[in-house]
């Protein structure tokens, strides 16, 4: 079991420019979450999919921000184009039916300048 | 709504001593609890989870927790603290459906361990 798999790890980035942030849930999980990390604001949920199909994304800041899950295995977070204030520790998570157990990947740390 | 409160944002405690952070929630159903360990530079890892049942959890690393309804609380203990529990620690709080798998994340607490 790899876990939860994020690339890029780190991404720098200037201001106006797209990012996209990538992610493969655990093999067998079926929620997959997008949290964004910061020192203001702790932990804070983007958006979750279920079975492919977002829930709930009321926690997207912005229409910069758009999240896709094409199939079970692969979603992206995207931000076009991205400000100084998107710099953060974006976190993608999976979770098995029942919610038994979550797994966090490792985390891509952006900077945008 | 819910919400997870973490009192304590920095504690300090030597090694070898006893650790208690402390979690309170605010849920209206009968809430799924969580306590995470963020190392610097890296993701979170589970240390516990509370569903039902036995409302004292143990976990991993040495790690217990207590589910307290009437407080609406949910602290993490640690016997005997190792300088390698330095690290920050959330508790989270999730829907009881098992159709959400949404998670509220305190705020966190930071850790330091003395020599």
């Amino acid at each position: 079991d790899a876990g939860v798999i994020q690339s890029p790890r780190h991404e720098v980035t200037e201001m106006g420019q797209e990012v996209t942030l990538r992610c493969k849930p655990i093999s067998g999980h079926n929620s997959l979450f997008w949290y964004r990390q910061t020192m203001m604001r702790g932990l804070e949920l983007l958006i979750y999919f279920n079975n492919n199909v977002p829930i709930d994304d009321s926690g997207m800041p912005e229409d910069r921000f758009s999240a896709k899950m094409p199939n079970a295995s692969f979603s992206t977070l995207k931000i076009q184009p991205s400000e100084p204030r998107d710099s953060a520790v974006y976190f993608c998570a999976s979770s098995s039916p029942g919610q038994t157990r979550m797994d966090f990947g490792p985390g891509t740390r952006l900077t945008v300048t | 709504a819910q919400s997870v409160t973490q009192p304590d944002i920095h504690i300090t405690v030597s090694e070898g001593a006893s650790l208690e952070l402390r979690c309170n929630y605010s849920y209206g159903a009968t809430p799924y609890l969580f306590w995470y360990v963020q190392s610097p530079g890296q993701g979170l890892q589970l240390l516990l989870k509370y569903f039902s049942g036995d409302t004292l959890v143990q976990g991993i690393k040495g790690f217990e927790a207590e589910f307290k309804r009437s407080q609406s609380s949910f602290n993490l203990r640690k016997p005997s603290v190792h300088w390698s529990d330095a690290a920050e620690y959330f508790c989270a709080v999730g829907h009881g459906s098992s159709n959400t798998g949404k998670l509220i994340f305190g705020q966190g607490t930071t850790l330091q361990v003395k020599p």
